[in-house]
């Protein structure tokens, strides 16, 4: 079945600091991937997303890109701020187009 | 805000209990998923309905039924609860049913089992 996996947390880093999550998945055919980020006490927003392979996806300063050839698709920012602090999920939609399957989530902690 | 609402927010119950968690969807949206945030299993899909009928089945428990009602409204039913059903359930809705609609989430519900 598909999955996928992605770092484990937390990642503390310091404000304008640079923030890569990896993320990679498996899945049969041609999913859609996305990247969600949960605030604290509040639900999931789409961040970004990618349809096919080499896609870019990017909102708000972070980008994606979807390889296929590595089954990857890793998250980055340049320049992180406090109010990037969150969990970030990987997710994949499958051919089916139905479900998401996420992954673990990554904690992420931006100090001043 | 996504326009997905989830009530109630916090609900605390026993072991044995049977608790029924409702979502409404964006206006328009015709499909809602539910999903439960543990910390052992992590973000699992549930199932999904799509105008009224179940779409899609994921890992749900035979204890749990969920209902999608013609204003579209859907309600989860979780019933003889253990104290491992203690999660955050989420309710997502999109237009349609799967590509290439983007699922909404609402706040989310913490159930607590006690």
């Amino acid at each position: 079945g598909n999955s996928v996996t992605q770092m484990e947390g937390p990642v503390t880093l310091s404000e304008e600091a640079f923030l890569t999550i990896n993320c990679t998945y498996t899945a049969t055919g041609y999913p859609s991937l996305f990247w969600y980020v949960q605030y604290p006490g509040e639900g999931l927003q789409l961040l970004l997303k990618a349809t096919k392979a080499d896609d870019k996806g990017s909102n708000k300063g972070f980008e994606a890109t979807y390889r296929k050839e590595t089954t990857s698709f890793h998250l980055e920012k340049g320049s992180v701020q406090v109010s990037d602090s969150a969990v970030y999920f990987c997710a994949l939609r499958g051919a089916a187009g139905n479900k998401l399957t996420f992954g673990g989530g990554t904690r992420v902690l931006v100090k001043p | 805000d996504s326009g997905v609402t989830q009530t109630p927010k916090h609900l605390i119950t026993a072991t044995g209990q049977r608790v029924t968690l409702r979502c409404s969807p964006r206006s328009g949206d015709l499909s809602v998923y539910w999903y439960q945030q543990s910390l052992d299993q992590g973000l699992q899909f549930l199932i999904q309905y799509y105008n009224g009928e179940e779409r899609a089945k994921g890992n749900i428990l035979e204890r749990f039924s969920a209902q999608q009602f013609p204003d579209l409204h859907s309600e989860l039913n979780l019933s003889s609860l253990e104290l491992g059903d203690s999660a955050l359930y989420f309710c997502a809705s999109s237009v349609g049913a799967g590509d290439p609609y983007e699922q909404y989430f609402g706040p989310g519900t913490r159930l607590t089992v006690t």
